[in-house]
């Protein structure tokens, strides 16, 4: 079965940096677009940043563009994400989802939670 | 950006009702609209994608329509699992923007 299991949150300060990782397993891992969705404390979610199969394309949203990087090894089935300059507003729950069909978000991972606090 | 306006923010249910939910997209997105579940303390689930399909495993007591502007998904019997919060996404153009959210509670 499909599984995404991410990994690397915890307490950073502001300014400080973090390194998230998504472990894929029980699918063709370099067969699908890949994807950061993050969900701050009781609020809602904001679509952050897809990578293609090869990892030649990606997309930052404006809030984290020049921040933070997604990259992909697909010899590992993982999924990274680069966060530096953390503010205190990058605090949330970071989930890592496989893009499927119509570009919907097919599976997710459990997320991770990123803290940003001095 | 697209903005995604969903109604309501909430809504007061009982088992065996039949529940509506809307999202509208601030501009047309043809039929690139899908729905998730997320229930306390747990990632979303995927529910519904390009509109009207459902996702493999999903009741078909779920169902969603619509296009362009405008979208619905329809719980047809309220079960007790069903509630949740709702929330609709675009994935028309970068960045594929989420409504904020309907959560639909147990009256």
């Amino acid at each position: 079965q499909v599984q995404l299991v991410e990994s690397g949150g915890g307490l950073v300060k502001p300014g400080g940096s973090l390194r998230l990782s998504c472990a894929a397993s029980g699918f063709t891992f370099s067969d699908y677009y890949m994807s950061w969705i993050r969900q701050a404390p009781g609020k809602g979610l904001e679509w952050i940043s897809y990578i293609s199969t090869s990892g030649t394309t990606t997309y930052h949203a404006d809030s984290v563009k020049g921040r933070f990087t997604i990259s992909r090894d697909n010899a590992k089935n993982s999924l990274y994400l680069q966060m530096n300059s953390l503010r205190a507003d990058d605090t949330a729950v970071y989930y890592c989802a496989r893009e499927g069909r119509g570009l919907s978000s097919d599976y997710w991972g459990q997320g991770t939670l990123v803290t940003v606090s001095s | 950006d697209i903005q995604m306006t969903q109604s309501p923010s909430s809504l007061s249910a009982s088992v065996g009702d039949r529940v509506t939910i809307t999202c509208r997209a601030s501009q047309s997105i043809s039929s690139y609209l899908n729905w998730y579940q997320q229930k306390p303390g747990k990632a979303p689930k995927s529910l519904i994608y390009a509109a009207s399909s459902l996702q493999s495993g999903v009741p078909s007591r779920f169902s969603g329509s619509g296009s362009g502007t405008d979208f619905t998904l329809t719980i047809s019997s309220l079960q007790p699992e069903d509630f949740a919060t709702y929330f609709c996404q675009q994935s028309y153009s970068t960045p594929y923007t989420f409504g904020q959210g309907t959560k639909l509670e147990i009256k």
